[in-house]
């Protein structure tokens, strides 16, 4: 079955740190999607990446950075030089295409705390 | 830049009332989900809803819960005999077909049962 771990419950930084968020799933497809998104404080899911499973070039957005290795089931995702406005809780996504499992499994989150 | 929209925001209901959520999905989307969340908790998959009809739902989606598109634009669920602890965050979101896979979600419903 299908399945996301964040370790990582809670994390606390101060500002201008460097940070990684770690995400492990499972699945049985060979074709599948993960996905980040940030839940802010106001409460909504905020879309931050997705990447398919044969897409294993990592990916940088400004001061976001997404490693993915097949190889240890990861998907791992880098705030450089974090800011305030990073805090809050981050959620890592799986959905399977070949069983055509689409809905979103989702991690139990990190929620990133960024001090000034 | 198109957003689904909920409404409403917040709800509170008597335990043993019915419940109605609203939801607009992106105009060209076909695919249309629920997700709730209890406070704290992470976010979990209730149903998915396409062409009409249920395509696939957990096991949190008893028989309590039911979804519909009445219309053309709005995706609506239905608690029918709420609970305590159907207390949660409800989330609708929607993605479009092909390649283009991401679910985007609305800002939440957040339903307090007392």
């Amino acid at each position: 079955a299908q399945k996301v771990t964040q370790a990582q419950t809670e994390i606390s930084v101060v500002e201008k740190e460097d940070v990684t968020l770690d995400c492990v799933y499972e699945t049985r497809d060979t074709t599948y999607y993960l996905f980040w998104y940030k839940q802010p404080p106001s409460g909504e899911l905020v879309f931050l990446i997705r990447r398919n499973s044969f897409d294993e070039q990592n990916e940088i957005s400004g001061r976001y950075s997404w490693n993915f290795q097949k190889s240890t089931s990861s998907f791992n995702f880098t705030i450089t030089a974090s800011q305030v406005v990073d805090s809050a809780v981050y959620f890592c996504a799986l959905s399977e295409v070949d069983t055509g499992r689409r809905a979103l499994t989702f991690g139990s989150g990190t929620r990133l705390q960024v001090q000034p | 830049e198109p957003e689904v929209t909920q409404t409403p925001s917040h709800q509170v209901t008597q335990m043993g009332q019915e419940v109605i959520l609203r939801c607009v999905p992106i105009s060209n989307h076909l695919y249309f989900y629920w997700y709730r969340q209890i406070l704290g908790q992470k976010v979990e998959f209730l149903v998915s809803f396409y062409n009409n009809e249920i395509s696939e739902k957990s096991e949190i989606f008893d028989d309590q819960f039911s979804v519909e598109r009445p219309d053309g634009s709005n995706f609506t669920l239905k608690i029918r005999s709420t609970k305590l602890e159907d207390s949660a965050m409800y989330f609708c979101a929607s993605r479009g077909t092909g390649t283009k896979e991401t679910q985007y979600f609305g800002p939440g419903t957040r339903l307090l049962v007392l």
